[in-house]
């Protein structure tokens, strides 16, 4: 089955408590990418990698690293998380960024205290 | 700056009538829209998309509009099912490369 899987679904943390967000796609797609949801302000990018260790910033990347060293794999980290980091997050992957569909994994509620 | 808008937070519709979902962005250099839905719980799941060389996509009971003079596009959900009731997201791209999303609405559909 064509899945994105996340993990952790839900984290509690406390602040500047490192922390990684795995995400995992089994399509063999070269586009990934990290979203934030916020009330009132929707989806924001935060990373976005075109493959294997090319990396791009999105429109919300401070506080956040990625890394792409395998293609099925993205993982999002916060190496000193900060309250204003609880949100939802969102993987994504895809054949290309914007002209094909993007698979979104089911999600990962993080909350930084 | 939020270059692309869903004005509407929320929007209740009564089963079998149409929904109509609004979206205005500010680029003109998008050129490649979409429309995701998500339900509680779950992630976006893609809907349905057009190309800026289109003005309408239809996919069974529903149909994207886009009006580039305007800088608007719309999505008509016609009958609307109470299965439809979730949050639906706009978004634009342009240049094959980043992506905006507009902030959501959510749709109920009453039966």
């Amino acid at each position: 089955e064509a899945q994105v899987t996340q993990n952790p679904r839900y984290l509690i943390t406390v602040t500047g408590k490192k922390l990684t967000v795995t995400c995992s796609q089994n399509m063999n797609h070269e586009y990934m990418s990290w979203y934030r949801q916020d009330p009132g302000l929707g989806l924001r990018q935060i990373y976005y990698s075109m493959n294997v260790e090319v990396t791009d910033k999105g429109d919300v990347p401070e506080g956040y690293k990625v890394s792409r060293k395998e293609k099925r794999n993205f993982p999002l980290i916060l190496e000193s998380p900060s309250p204003n980091q609880t949100s939802l997050y969102f993987c994504a992957s895809s054949t290309s960024l914007s002209t094909d569909t993007q698979y979104f994994g089911p999600g990962t509620r993080l909350t930084v205290l | 700056d939020q270059q692309v808008k869903q004005n509407s937070p929320s929007l209740s519709v009564q089963e079998g009538r149409i929904s109509i979902l609004n979206c205005d962005y500010t680029n003109s250099m998008f050129d490649y829209f979409l429309w995701y839905k998500k339900y509680p719980a779950e992630g976006p799941t893609f809907l349905i998309s057009i190309s800026s060389i289109k003005d309408k996509n239809e996919d069974g009971r529903f149909t994207v509009f886009l009006n580039k003079s305007a800088k608007h596009l719309s999505l008509h959900i016609v009958p609307s099912q109470p299965g439809d009731s979730a949050v639906y997201f706009c978004a634009a791209s342009y240049n094959n490369n980043d992506m905006r999303f507009g902030a959501g609405t959510r749709l109920t559909v009453k039966p």
